[in-house]
């Protein structure tokens, strides 16, 4: 059962413009974090969102949790080649257990 | 801190084989978990602990054993490999389990069976 899915799946955009990754699921999350991850290495957390409608930046980077605890959106401004990579959202249903997305895998083009 | 390792990094097994997938941290962590990782389906929980002689199933168990003797180790055998189970699979470590605990994943090992 994927309780998660992500949009796009691809997405390949030119060095400098604006992009917008999207996580969404029907069931709620008491919590909800992003990872990257390079090709031939694990996931690293980039991001914890805990409350509904709760904002985080991380240098160019915002993260967003919707106000139902349902679904959560990546912005990226002005992406550079060092942003390629895979993105993955996972979410926690308050257990010992996270859900995690089906990925979108970022390329960007110098 | 060496973190979590995985061994080996590269497997090819024949359909029926057995084999065990290594996993170790040195961060003293309690929570440990499996995932396996498929093009288009993210990452998927195999088995996960909470501490030292504790286990408990994930999302897709079937097929794969797990055991924690100790708090550094927690090894995933699969008792019989079928090509369904040709995945890369990671191991991945926090504190506690729970969402203010950053999960430290490993490397990967990449399985491929015949």
């Amino acid at each position: 059962t994927q309780l998660l899915e992500q949009s796009p799946q691809f997405l390949s955009i030119q060095e400098g413009e604006n992009l917008t990754v999207y996580c969404n699921s029907s069931s709620v999350f008491s919590s909800l974090q992003w990872y990257r991850q390079e090709p031939g290495e694990g996931p690293v957390l980039l991001v914890t969102v805990v409350t509904g409608g709760e904002v985080k930046k991380l240098k160019r980077l915002t993260f967003q949790f919707g106000d139902a605890r349902k679904d959560s959106s990546l912005h990226i401004t002005a992406a550079q080649p060092g942003d390629t990579g895979l993105y993955l959202c996972a979410g926690d249903n308050n257990g010992n257990q996270f859900y995690f997305g089906t990925g979108t895998s970022l390329t960007v083009i110098p | 801190n060496a973190g979590v390792t995985q061994t080996p990094k590269f497997q090819v097994l024949k359909t029926g084989q057995s084999m065990t997938l290594q996993c170790a941290q040195d961060m003293n962590h309690e929570y440990m978990s499996w995932y396996r990782q498929d093009p288009g389906m993210g990452l998927r929980l195999i088995h996960y602990s909470v501490g030292a002689g504790i286990t408990d199933q994930g999302e897709v168990p079937n097929g794969y054993n797990v055991s924690r003797s100790t708090t550094e180790d927690f090894p995933l055998r699969l008792l019989s490999a079928a090509p369904s189970q040709t995945s890369v699979y990671f191991c991945a470590s926090s504190y506690v389990a729970g969402p203010y605990n950053e999960q430290f994943f490993g490397p990967g090992t990449r399985l491929t069976v015949l």
